[in-house]
């Protein structure tokens, strides 16, 4: 089984659409969670970290159920900028050496 | 502004031949670590660092080594390249989580990443 599931999509969304992003994750004593986004032949850049009481930075919100072990990412009046890969990211890493369990992407293109 | 460099961008090979991927990181970083991204697989984290000398194994050690001589540089090394290591090759780097605590995450930064084809 995978640390971190997540759909690949591919998302096709029109300019101004809001969409979801789902993620699990297998390790219930995970205790960092982040998403990540990938733009086409461009390496991985930290979008937001996901804190329990779920937050928000702009038109994106993440949310984690601990729970369920879910993570979502929320993003609001999507624009085509916002076209890219999202990674969800887990650390699991008790040793402090940083380790992060990534999953396959979910695959967002916005559309005029 | 954190940069992390790879030596290249697209790298072609011969079945058998020694292959050196070198990243430097310019932000006095401890941790650095190498992945590769395949389709379907997503990232999967071959080795790691966390010091100058030291390393680490992550899920995915086969066929490869690595080799941190100094706090700035980490070098992947295929000893004999084979076709299943053609893959997209990206090293990262970041500071340490604060000891002892889990919730410490401090962002990996990632190179521009190495496209090697294997033939």
């Amino acid at each position: 089984r995978k640390e971190v599931e997540q759909d690949p999509g591919p998302f096709n969304v029109p300019e101004g659409a809001t969409v979801a992003f789902n993620c699990t994750y297998s390790n219930s004593a995970s205790q960092s969670f982040f998403w990540y986004r990938q733009d086409c032949r461009k390496e991985p850049k930290l979008l937001m970290s996901v804190y329990s009481s779920g937050n928000e930075d702009g038109r994106f919100t993440a949310q984690l159920n601990r729970a369920s072990q879910y993570i979502s990412l929320l993003i609001r009046d999507s624009k085509l900028s916002d076209s890219a890969t999202y990674l969800c990211v887990v650390n699991a890493d008790q040793t402090g050496a940083n380790n992060l369990f990534f999953g396959t992407g979910t695959r967002l293109t916005v559309i005029p | 502004d954190v940069k992390v460099t790879q030596s290249s961008r697209y790298l072609v090979k011969r079945t058998g031949e020694k292959v050196f991927l070198e990243c430097v990181q310019d932000m006095d970083h401890e941790n650095m670590f190498w992945y590769r991204q395949d389709p379907g697989l997503g990232l999967r984290l071959i080795y790691f660092s966390y010091d100058v000398k030291m390393k680490e194994k992550g899920d995915i050690p086969e066929g490869y080594s690595v080799s941190r001589e100094k706090k700035e540089r980490f070098s992947l090394i295929l000893e004999s390249a084979s076709t299943n290591q053609t893959s997209m090759y990206l090293c990262a780097s970041s500071f340490p989580q604060a000891s002892g605590s889990p919730y410490s995450y401090n962002e990996q930064f990632f190179g521009p990443g190495t496209r090697l084809t294997v033939l």
